[in-house]
């Protein structure tokens, strides 16, 4: 019963640098989520699917990329790192469209990325 | 603009007093409200939602919230506070898209 699984839980940038932030479920949701938490801010969405191959930006999506090959599977990718991009970064799933009605958001446990 | 607020950012409550944490929001229409639990180095964790009817709504681990149209608020209150309940809490609106307040970071004194 592993629901969302993130990986990896930290890691450290140079400037400039790229990576790929792994997320799966296996729990055969629908919609798949991207947040980043920065300390005051709550979470800000930077990305969201609502199934395989359609994917839509949210409302920090500037230096992110991402894709839905399968439902499994919600990679994030940063591709020129920068100090801004400094935060914990969160995914998300559910079966219904963003947690409402019977669908709550359920969330892995995050992954720590320092940009130095 | 569509906005959540938690006025708090910081509460402190002894063990065994009562909790109430603040959100009010800022919507053309009621939205869907959520109050979600972050425990250190976790996700969150969602504790309660009001869709519609009832206006107090019990949640998991002895938590609920009272909806109040009048006043855009949805408040989390739990009567007893236990040293577990430390953590961050968010209120969350759903409605084209699903927006977090900023949180509510709660200690428990001994």
């Amino acid at each position: 019963n592993a629901g969302v699984t993130q990986t990896p839980k930290f890691r450290i940038l140079k400037i400039g640098q790229s990576m790929t932030l792994q997320c799966a479920q296996d729990m055969n949701h629908n919609y798949m989520y991207w947040y980043r938490q920065d300390p005051g801010m709550g979470l800000k969405l930077i990305y969201y699917s609502v199934g395989a191959g359609i994917t839509d930006k949210g409302e920090v999506p500037n230096g992110y990329n991402v894709s839905r090959s399968t439902t499994e599977d919600f990679p994030l990718r940063l591709e020129l790192a920068a100090p801004s991009q400094t935060s914990v970064y969160f995914c998300a799933s559910s079966y219904g469209e963003w947690g409402v009605e019977d669908s709550p958001l359920h969330f892995g446990n995050g992954t720590r990325l320092t940009v130095t | 603009a569509q906005s959540v607020t938690q006025p708090d950012i910081h509460i402190t409550v002894s063990e065994g007093a009562s909790l109430e944490l603040r959100c009010n929001y800022s919507y053309g229409a009621t939205p869907y409200l959520f109050w979600y639990v972050q425990s250190p180095g976790q996700g969150l964790q969602l504790l309660l939602k009001y869709f519609s009817g009832d206006t107090l709504v019990q949640g998991i681990k002895g938590f609920e919230a009272e909806f109040k149209r009048s006043q855009s608020s949805f408040n989390l209150r739990k009567p007893s506070v236990h040293w577990s309940d430390a953590a961050e809490y968010f209120c969350a609106v759903g409605m084209n898209d699903m927006r977090f307040g900023a949180g509510t970071r709660l200690t428990v004194k001994p």
